[in-house]
């Protein structure tokens, strides 16, 4: 597609529950990123993939954090066991090569804990 | 440990009324300052990059700015299009796949 698709666009879940959050890049971005934004505040850094590898996973908060890109394209952020902190957008941005060019972000998804 | 602070945190301004969005930085060795805007419900858009002091990008009615411990967003005869969120963000030369990003400057034109 022409921009970074993510899914779902919303997601509740019950306390304790695990989640997984899909990002499409845009086809040919060899790098990938997630950021986490809370309301009111800017994105933090979560991890970064170049091609199917994870090359920095330092911003994950957790050992319940986990991300995946097998394939060098579509990339799942799984979070198990989510706790109500966890509740913020979860943001995929690529870009087509060298980390110091722009990033196109996806729309996000919004991920409410109860 | 890279920080970026943004000021005003929010900022009104009618049509026309030209301003300027403050982005102060500390970072071990720049590797790229980066402005991008934000609207209700969307992910940043990609604005300017900026790599050394001295250089400026202009688009449309914005242009950016840099400095060794500062970056302006100069906003001229700005339009009610024009509200978003700016934010700004650093990568450091010993860690190119991470940005660092401030809280935005939430920006507001009336007509």
């Amino acid at each position: 597609g022409a921009g970074v698709s993510q899914s779902p666009r919303y997601k509740v879940a019950k306390r304790g529950q695990d989640v997984a959050l899909r990002c499409d890049p845009i086809s040919g971005h060899v790098s990938l990123f997630w950021y986490q934004q809370a309301l009111g505040q800017g994105p933090e850094f979560l991890t970064y993939f170049q091609n199917e590898a994870q090359l920095d996973k330092s911003g994950l908060p957790s050992d319940r954090f986990f991300a995946e890109r097998p394939e060098g394209s579509v990339s799942t952020l799984k979070i198990q066991r989510t706790q109500q902190e966890d509740s913020a957008v979860y943001l995929c941005a690529s870009s087509p090569g060298g980390a110091s060019l722009g990033y196109t972000f996806g729309s996000g998804t919004r991920l409410t804990v109860v | 440990e890279d920080q970026v602070t943004q000021s005003p945190e929010a900022l009104r301004l009618q049509e026309g009324e030209s301003s300027s969005l403050n982005c102060s930085y500390t970072v071990s060795g720049l590797r790229g300052l980066f402005w991008y805007r934000q609207d209700p419900g969307k992910g940043p858009e990609f604005l300017f990059t900026l790599y050394s002091a001295g250089e400026e990008k202009e688009k449309e009615r914005l242009k950016a700015t840099l400095t060794k411990k500062e970056s302006f967003l100069h906003i001229t005869a700005p339009k009610p299009e024009d509200s978003a969120t700016y934010l700004c963000a650093v990568q450091a030369d010993t860690n190119a796949g991470k940005s660092t990003f401030g809280d935005g400057t939430t920006l507001t034109v009336k007509p």
